[in-house]
C-alpha cells in the first residue's frame, strides 16, 4: 500500500515542550515538504527538502526544525520557540520539484 | 499579498448540477497549476493539474480551464454529488521562473452540495 503516512493523527503538548511529527513515504519521491494550515486558511510552507541530507526554509520556518537523513523520512520538530504552534500540519512529497505534490493525512497539534 | 486567490469563498449547489470554482493568479511566470480537494480533517487530495502550455484539461467529471490572458483558472465539476462537498484549493508553481519546489496556495472555496 503506497503513500504518505503521518503520525500521530492528534498530538497534545504543553507549552515549552518540543514535539516531533513523523512523516514517511514509500513512493520513492526525492522531494518532501511540510506545511502548516490554520482554520479557514490556505497552506503555508514551513520547510522543504529536495534530496536526502538537504533542506531549505520555507515561508514560516521560525520555531521549526527538520532533518532528512533518509529518503523516506522527513520529521518536523516544533520547538518551544514557535509562538503559536496549534495548527494542522501536513506533509507532502513529489517525485521532483516540478511534479505534483501528494499529501499525507495530517497531524493536528494542540498546545495546552 | 498572495498571488493566488479565489473569487468566491463558498459555493452551494444542488446535487446533479455542474459546479464552477474560480481562481485568480497574479504571477505570469507561473507555469504549473494544481487543484486539490480537502475534506474536513484530512489532507488535500490531488484532483487535476494543468501546465501553462495548455488551456484545458479533462479528467473524470472534472475539467480545468486556464486563461493566461487574464490569469484565471477554473475547476468545473460535472453532475456534482454529495461526496464532492469539500474545500477546493488551487495552487501554482512558478517552475523555471522561481523556486521549482514552492507551491503557492489560495485560501480555498467551500463547496456544499445539497441533496
Amino acid at each position: 500500500d503506497g503513500g504518505i503516512t503521518q503520525s500521530p493523527k492528534y498530538l497534545f503538548r504543553k507549552e515549552g515542550q518540543n514535539v516531533t511529527l513523523s512523516c514517511e513515504q514509500n513512493l520513492n519521491h526525492d522531494a518532501m515538504y511540510w506545511y502548516r494550515q490554520d482554520p479557514g486558511q490556505g497552506l503555508r510552507l514551513i520547510y522543504y527538502s529536495q534530496i536526502v541530507n538537504d533542506f531549505q526554509k520555507g515561508d514560516i520556518a521560525e520555531g521549526y526544525s527538520v532533518s532528512r537523513e533518509k529518503k523516506e523520512s522527513f520529521p518536523l520538530t516544533v520547538t518551544s520557540a514557535q509562538k503559536n504552534p496549534t495548527a494542522f500540519y501536513l506533509c507532502a512529497s513529489s517525485a521532483s520539484g516540478l511534479d505534483t505534490q501528494y499529501f499525507g493525512p495530517g497531524t493536528r497539534l494542540t498546545v495546552l | 499579498g498572495e498571488s493566488v486567490g479565489l473569487h468566491l469563498p463558498t459555493l452551494s449547489v444542488q446535487e446533479g448540477d455542474n459546479s464552477i470554482i474560480n481562481c485568480a493568479y497574479s504571477n505570469s511566470a507561473s507555469d504549473y497549476f494544481i487543484w486539490y480537494k480537502q475534506e474536513s480533517g484530512k489532507g488535500p487530495q490531488f484532483i487535476i493539474d494543468i501546465r501553462s502550455n495548455m488551456d484545458k484539461r479533462q479528467g473524470q467529471r472534472v475539467t480545468v480551464l486556464l486563461n493566461k490572458t487574464v490569469k484565471h483558472l477554473s475547476l468545473q465539476i460535472a453532475a456534482t454529488q454529495p461526496g464532492d462537498s469539500a474545500v477546493y484549493f488551487c495552487a501554482e508553481n512558478m517552475g523555471s521562473g522561481g523556486s521549482n519546489y514552492k507551491l503557492t496556495f489560495g485560501k480555498g472555496t467551500l463547496l456544499t452540495v445539497n441533496p
